[in-house]
């Protein structure tokens, strides 16, 4: 089992500019999500979905797009790249039981310049 | 606003003995609690939880203490260890959220040998 696997690791993008951060697991959750993590804080959510087709917006949604085809991938595609989106980038999956755990994967560092 | 309070921004301790990490939350909707560890260049992984109907939780070294009157858990970390030291994050979960999570800044544990 890879867990959840995110790629790239690492990103440079100039203003203006489109990406697509891809995330995968092979567990077979339900559950998907992306969070972004800025220095000194804790963890945004911004993108989830409960199964394929279905996806729904968190708390820091604006300037980013996902889709959910399937179970395992989950993209997440920032348009129009801007500086404030500057961050570390974590995608986690959750089997959506009641021990409520999400498994993350290792990120992805994105500088918009 | 947040919801999810982790007021030590760092903690230092002598290996050996006890770690504790604080976390305050303001959202009485709250009911299941998670713990976090997180390495540098690393996504975050689980360590421990606790549901809303108990008042402490242990798994080994790592014991969660919650008291919902003054919406206040702890982690106590026994005996720490060098390997212990990380940024550790508070999440909550709020009733019928869709399994999402709401997380706290972190407080960086550094454990001295």
């Amino acid at each position: 089992n890879a867990g959840v696997t995110q790629t790239p690791k690492f990103r440079i993008l100039k203003i203006g500019q489109s990406m697509t951060l891809q995330c995968a697991q092979d567990m077979n959750h339900n559950y998907m999500y992306w969070y972004r993590q800025d220095p000194g804080m804790g963890l945004k959510l911004i993108y989830y979905s409960v199964g394929a087709g279905i996806t729904d917006k968190g708390e820091v949604p604006n300037g980013y797009n996902v889709s959910r085809s399937t179970t395992e991938d989950f993209p997440l595609r920032l348009e129009l790249a801007a500086p404030s989106q500057t961050s570390v980038y974590f995608c986690a999956s959750s089997p959506g039981t009641a021990s409520y755990e999400q498994y993350f994967g290792p990120g992805t560092r994105l500088t918009v310049t | 606003d947040q919801q999810v309070k982790q007021n030590s921004p760092s903690l230092s301790v002598q290996e050996g003995r006890i770690s504790i990490l604080n976390c305050d939350y303001t959202n009485s909707m709250f009911d299941y609690f998670l713990w976090y560890k997180k390495y540098p260049a690393e996504g975050p992984t689980f360590l421990i939880s606790i549901s809303s109907i108990k008042d402490k939780n242990e798994d080994g070294r790592f014991t969660v203490f919650l008291n919902k009157s003054a919406k206040h858990l702890s982690l106590h970390i026994v005996p720490s260890q060098p390997g212990d030291s990380a940024v550790y994050f508070c999440a909550a979960k709020s009733g019928g959220s869709n399994y999402k999570l709401t997380f706290g800044k972190g407080t960086l544990l550094t454990v001295n040998p």
